[in-house]
């Protein structure tokens, strides 16, 4: 079964430009969550999407977009870049059907890192 | 804040021996899940175990062992007899019932193995 993908792998962009970053998770995994890395903040929270809907969302500017299509894959996208948005972009996925035990395995990417000069 | 703690930046351990990574939580949710993740120079995190709130038993995955206490709200990470491949980031994370996905994670513990 291959794991989640994500491409590019590398990426640098100038301030001010934008980005769209992709991911495609496990086969019958419905769940795709983005997050930032970075060596200050650490690990966080952008947005998941479940069935082509935002379930979630965290604490980033409305410069961070993303959306996901009916075969699961899901892109985000970053406009007006700037130096702060260099990071490591990472995205989970997870079966997540209905229950509280769904999410008990999350699987992640090999990350998008992103330069912005 | 801060929901999940892990108070140990840096660690050393000899090859071949045990190490317990620490982490704690904060939660009011009786329902949620506990992450250990590690992650290689290379970027990558590789999903190493999980806890449930309401499994009973600790969880285990080879070498890897979480002992979880509840009350306590502790979820330390167990390595026996470590490999000069464990060296890595190692990052604890929280899963609350009603946040869908969403993963909040620690600090991360730098762990070195000595041959």
């Amino acid at each position: 079964k291959a794991g989640v993908t994500q491409t590019p792998r590398y990426l640098i962009k100038t301030r001010g430009q934008q980005v769209t970053l992709s991911c495609s998770p496990i086969s019958g995994h419905r769940s795709v969550s983005w997050y930032q890395q970075t060596p200050g903040q650490g690990l966080q929270f952008l947005f998941e999407y479940f069935s082509e809907t935002q379930r979630n969302k965290g604490n980033f500017p409305g410069r961070f977009s993303g959306r996901q299509f009916s075969n699961s894959r899901s892109e985000m996208n970053v406009s007006t870049l700037e130096l702060g948005d260099s990071a490591l972009y990472l995205c989970a996925s997870s079966l997540a059907v209905s229950g509280r035990l769904s999410y008990n395995e999350q699987f992640f990417g090999p990350g998008t890192r992103l330069t912005v000069l | 804040a801060q929901k999940i703690t892990q108070t140990q930046p840096g660690m050393f351990v000899q090859e071949k021996e045990a190490v317990t990574l620490d982490c704690t939580y904060d939660t009011s949710d009786p329902s949620y899940g506990l992450f250990w993740y590690k992650q290689p120079s290379s970027g990558e995190m590789i999903f190493l175990i999980y806890q449930g709130s309401y499994d009973q038993q600790n969880a285990t995955e080879g070498r890897y062992s979480l002992n979880f206490q509840k009350a306590r709200k502790s979820a330390n990470l167990v390595i026996s007899a470590s490999q000069l491949g464990d060296s890595a980031m190692y990052f604890c994370a929280m899963r609350e019932t009603n946040q869908g996905g969403k993963l909040i994670f620690g600090q991360g513990t730098e762990l070195s193995v000595k041959p």
